[in-house]
Formats: structure tokens, C-alpha cells, sequence
């Protein structure tokens, strides 16, 4: 059965500082990962995709990493700001259809 | 803005009642997904459609749902006799193509309410 985990389920953190969320997969097929960003109440954005075979990639102030072997994929984001404050999920799979498969999220909260 | 739309913004309806969301996808995409997704937790897959063809449906979409590609342009999202359970965003994105680096982009959802 496919499973996606992300921790924490929610985070608090101040502007300017760094935070790292994970999560960990077990889906199949498996050829790529993205982390997306949600704020409340719209659509996600992509941050990142990565295949397989990539262990990591930026975009701006988020860095995002993959260990295929161990299933494992963080999300780094670096000098936060009061805009990042969203959800942020992760998803392993393969193409969009069935097999592509949304974590729960992690709630970022990034105060003033 | 990502260039998909979705109306209505906001929809609520009586529990039995039917109804029916809209997706414009971006132009030139001519693959369209729908999703539905609940409090605290990440979409979950619908069905997909390629051009006005429904390639995919998920166990999720019970025979109460359906959906329908015109023309392989826009999409309509129907739920029949609603219940208090259908209450979600249903959330719709389109791509251009298959592959490991295609991108889907979301429209900002339609969020059902049924009371």
C-alpha cells in the first residue's frame, strides 16, 4: 500500500531562521519526488521535482533532497519569511494519475 | 494566478441536492486531473483525463460523481444526492504532457460545503 509520512505535522518558527521538513515513502512505481507549496485555501505550487536518480535541488531559498535507497526526502528552507507560512507536501510517485500520491503536509507558521 | 481556473470559488448546498464544478484548464494542456481534498490532509486523486478521453478513476469516485471533457477543452465535475461527506476543495490541474519533469498546475479549487 502506498504511504507517504511528513514531520512535523506542524511547525512554528520565527522569521529569518532555517527549518528542515521530512518526509519519508513507501510508493510504487517510484520515479520522482515534489514538494509542493499550499497556502490556505488555493491550489499547490511546485518548489521541486526530482527523479530517481537526483539527491537534490534548489529553487531559491528551498532546497529539497532525495535518498531513494532509504525512501527518505527533506525540504529545506532557507531565511524564512512571513510569505512561507503555508503547508508544504510531498509526493513521491510516478505520473499524476493514480500513482501520485500526496502527503498529509506540514503546516509552516513563520512569526514575526 | 497558474493560468487554471475553477468555478465556483465557493458552493454550498443542501445535503441531496447535485451539484456541478467547472474546470478551465490552460489552453494548450491536454491533460486535466481532478482532485479532493480534506482538512489537514493532501489531495487525494479522482480521475484524470486525456484530451475528452477518461483514462483513470479512482475507487473514491463512487457512482455518485462524474465528470465529462467536451471536446477535450474544458471539465464539469458532477456530485449527485450530496452528503455531508463530499464537503471538501475539490481541486483541478492540467499538463501538458507525460514525463518525470511535468508539470501539473493547480487551479485555486472549488470548495463544497453540504449542510
Amino acid at each position: 500500500k502506498n504511504q507517504v509520512e511528513q514531520s512535523p505535522q506542524s511547525l512554528i518558527i520565527l522569521e529569518g531562521k532555517n527549518c528542515t521538513l521530512q518526509c519519508n515513502y513507501t510508493v510504487s512505481p517510484f520515479s520522482n519526488l515534489r514538494w509542493y507549496k499550499q497556502d490556505t485555501g488555493r491550489g499547490p505550487v511546485s518548489l521541486t521535482i526530482m527523479t530517481f536518480s537526483e539527491n537534490t535541488k534548489s529553487n531559491g531559498r528551498y532546497t529539497a533532497t532525495l535518498d531513494a535507497d532509504t525512501k527518505q526526502s527533506s525540504l529545506h528552507i532557507t531565511a524564512s519569511q512571513l510569505s512561507d507560512s503555508a503547508s508544504y507536501i510531498c509526493v513521491p510517485g510516478g505520473d499524476y494519475g493514480q500513482n501520485f500520491v500526496f502527503g498529509p503536509g506540514t503546516r509552516l507558521s513563520v512569526l514575526p | 494566478d497558474t493560468g487554471v481556473s475553477q468555478d465556483p470559488r465557493h458552493k454550498i448546498t443542501k445535503r441531496g441536492q447535485n451539484v456541478t464544478f467547472r474546470c478551465d484548464p490552460i489552453s494548450e494542456h491536454n491533460r486535466l486531473y481532478w482532485y479532493r481534498q480534506t482538512l489537514g490532509q493532501g489531495p487525494e486523486f479522482l480521475t484524470y483525463f486525456q484530451n475528452e478521453a477518461q483514462l483513470e478513476k479512482s475507487r473514491l469516485l463512487s457512482d455518485r460523481f462524474s465528470a465529462e471533457r467536451p471536446k477535450g477543452s474544458f471539465s464539469t465535475l458532477e456530485i449527485q444526492r450530496t452528503e455531508q461527506g463530499d464537503s471538501a476543495m475539490y481541486l483541478c490541474a492540467s499538463s501538458a504532457r507525460q514525463g518525470v519533469y511535468t508539470e501539473a498546475f493547480f487551479g485555486q479549487g472549488t470548495r463544497l460545503t453540504v449542510v
